[in-house]
């Protein structure tokens, strides 16, 4: 049964910082996904990882993919107020199209 | 294009009532799937589809059902409400999983 953990659960960080968030899976999988969550709404999207090694960057955040691992990570770039969101990996089973999610990371970005 | 369209957003329920929650997506996605959202919980698979006439538990589907006679809609039905089952509820589609999963607006339900 394929299980997700995240790391950090919470993360308090200062504006211009640096920090990572963790994304351990147990179990093969071929997609991962990092969403990004406002209080109150709905997920969006953030980047799709689809093979080993992959590696993708939006502004201040870029996420990459170790299948042999089972890692993903989602790196924070001189991070700013607007950054604060939760933010939750997912993944999918080999050969499954369940998708399970972390618990998530609440990100808050102080001044 | 409206992409994923969730009804009602808000819904309060009495206890053994039941209800259908609404989930229709006009990008002719084969993969629909439905979750809940608890504090603490991240989301939770209820169950999926991979296409029309084809639906699949996921991790917590015990009382609530789905079908999916149509590409394009997906509900999920509460047999008979109970408490637990207070949440925020999520519909998902996607196609292929290549893309990601576009998430509707979500359903606040309150069973009391």
């Amino acid at each position: 049964e394929l299980k997700v953990e995240q790391n950090p659960l919470f993360l308090s960080m200062q504006e211009g910082k640096n920090y990572t968030i963790y994304c351990n899976y147990s179990t093969t999988s071929d997609r991962l996904y990092w969403y990004r969550q406002d209080p109150g709404k709905s997920l969006e999207s953030l980047f799709v990882l689809l093979s080993n090694g992959a590696v993708k960057q939006e502004g201040r955040l870029m996420a990459s993919l170790d299948t042999k691992a089972r890692l993903s990570t989602l790196h924070i770039t001189a991070a700013v107020h607007d950054l604060s969101a939760t933010y939750f990996c997912s993944c999918l089973g080999g050969g499954s199209e369940k998708l399970v999610f972390g618990k998530g990371t609440k990100l808050t970005v102080n001044p | 294009n409206a992409g994923v369209t969730q009804t009602p957003k808000f819904q309060v329920l009495k206890t053994g009532q039941s209800m259908t929650l609404q989930c229709a997506q006009d990008m002719n996605h084969e993969y629909m799937s439905w979750y809940r959202q608890d504090p603490g919980m991240g989301l939770r698979l209820i169950h999926y589809s991979v296409g029309a006439g084809i639906t699949d538990q996921g991790e917590v589907p015990n009382g609530y059902n789905v079908s999916r006679s149509t590409t394009e809609d997906f509900p999920l039905r509460l047999l008979s409400a109970a408490p637990s089952q207070t949440s925020v509820y999520f519909c998902a589609s996607s196609y292929s999983g290549l893309y990601g999963y576009t998430f509707g607006s979500g359903t606040r339900l309150t069973v009391v």
